[in-house]
């Protein structure tokens, strides 16, 4: 079964700093994989997602992920945050013998301070 | 462009009412979903479909009812709510395909009181 780890409830980091938000991900065969956010009382945008090739993958407002098949991680970064980055970031997996499902992991709040 | 479009954004229930929440795509997606999230659990999937006439359960199906009647359509029905399904509800939608970005509505705020 597929399964996705947020180990963080919240990181919290300086304006300019850079952020890491961690995820882990088990699932059987190749993985899909997904990053959103989630601003107050909305819903969830598409960030950026893995599906072959490089293991950067760069998408919307400046965040980066990394996809690292050994550690069975896609780490969410930024190099330089901003306040306006503050949000509710979820990392999903799509596939494996229920390719259909986007299964998500719990959350981690991001909180970047002036 | 629409998107995802649910309905009610707001609705208060007592428990034991039934009532159905609305969600309609004008992406010609195949693949559609009903989420539900609460603090700390992230979203779960309750039910989801790939394609007219299709429909499977996922996580958490129970008290919940889903038809999939057009590609555009997939509402999400509670039969007779409690209070452990007061949660923000999420309809989601894409292409057939596991690599393929699934996109969410802005969610459907529910309270059972």
């Amino acid at each position: 079964a597929q399964s996705v780890a947020q180990p963080e409830d919240q990181v919290n980091v300086a304006e300019g700093n850079p952020l890491t938000v961690k995820c882990t991900y088990s699932v059987s065969g190749n993985p899909y994989l997904f990053w959103y956010v989630q601003y107050p009382n909305r819903g969830l945008q598409f960030l950026l997602k893995y599906i072959t090739g490089d293991n950067l993958v760069k998408g919307s407002y400046g965040f980066e992920a990394e996809f690292n098949k050994s550690q069975t991680s896609f780490h969410l970064k930024k190099p330089s945050a901003l306040v306006s980055d503050s949000a509710l970031y979820f990392c999903a997996v799509r596939g494996g013998d229920s390719s259909y499902k986007l299964i998500f992991g719990s959350g981690t709040r991001l909180l970047v301070r002036p | 462009n629409a998107g995802v479009t649910q309905t009610p954004k707001f609705q208060v229930l007592k428990t034991g009412q039934s009532m159905t929440l609305q969600c309609a795509q004008d992406m010609n997606h195949e693949y559609m979903s009903w989420y539900r999230q609460d603090p700390g659990m992230g979203l779960r999937l309750i039910h989801y479909s790939v394609g007219a006439g299709i429909t499977d359960q996922g996580e958490v199906p129970n008290g919940y009812n889903v038809s999939r009647s057009t590609t555009e359509d997939f509402p999400l029905r509670l039969l007779s709510a409690a209070p452990s399904q007061t949660s923000v509800y999420f309809c989601a939608s894409s292409v057939q395909g596991a690599g393929y970005t699934i996109y969410f509505g802005e969610g459907s705020w529910l309270t059972v009181v």
